[in-house]
């Protein structure tokens, strides 16, 4: 049972470059989503998506995009990367939506940009 | 501006003890209330959750408290253990999943 799946585990970047970080689920969940993960802010989260080709932007989501061409894909790129994008990032799906049941994580993808 | 409010930021107790941590919020509009579990290096792992409705659920050493009135809701772990140690997130949701920033949790042997 693969759940929530996000590549890289870990990833350097020097400023300016630009990335992507996979995120698959196996559960058919209609709902993904990406957040970012600070020490003593919680999580935050940066865009969703409500089924395939639908996205909209969470409460950080500059310097960051996302598509879903998909229902199991929710890529999350970085444009050009900054230093305060240095962060920990979790993918999570859930079968309908954010407030009708358990939101399922990966285990995250720690991001460093020097 | 943070629409979940957590506290406290760290906690440690001895076994057996029962760690409380409280959160508050403001917006009306939430109307389901999560509590996540992180132990280091993984993703958080759903807990309880409860609706507005109710004002208490327990689902083994866990209960949520809720209060409507207060916009406040706190979670008690009851004869905490070691492996209990771990960070929490309260958490609310309307459309989307709103957390606060979390406790972390010491359970000394």
């Amino acid at each position: 049972n693969a759940g929530v799946t996000q590549t890289p585990k870990f990833q350097v970047l020097k400023t300016g470059q630009s990335m992507t970080l996979q995120c698959a689920q196996d559960m058919n969940h209609e709902y993904m989503s990406w957040y970012r993960q600070d020490p003593g802010m919680g999580l935050r989260l940066i865009h969703y998506s409500v089924g395939a080709g639908i996205t909209d932007q969470g409460e950080v989501p500059n310097g960051y995009n996302v598509s879903r061409s998909t229902t199991e894909d929710f890529p999350l790129r970085l444009l050009s990367a900054a230093p305060s994008q240095t962060s920990v990032y979790f993918c999570a799906s859930s079968y309908h939506s954010a407030n009708t049941g358990e939101l399922f994580f990966g285990e995250g993808s720690r991001l460093t940009v020097l | 501006q943070q629409q979940v409010k957590q506290s406290p930021q760290s906690l440690i107790v001895q076994k057996g003890g029962i760690p409380i941590i409280n959160c508050a919020y403001e917006n009306t509009a939430f109307d389901y209330f999560p509590w996540y579990q992180q132990f280091p290096g993984k993703g958080p792992a759903l807990l309880i959750a409860i609706r507005p409705d109710v004002s208490e659920k327990k689902e083994g050493r866990f209960t949520i408290s809720f209060n409507k009135s207060a916009k406040q809701f706190s979670l008690h772990i009851m004869d905490s253990q070691p492996g209990d140690s771990a960070t929490y997130f309260c958490a609310a949701a309307s459309r989307q999943l709103t957390f606060g920033s979390g406790t972390q949790l010491t359970v000394l042997p």
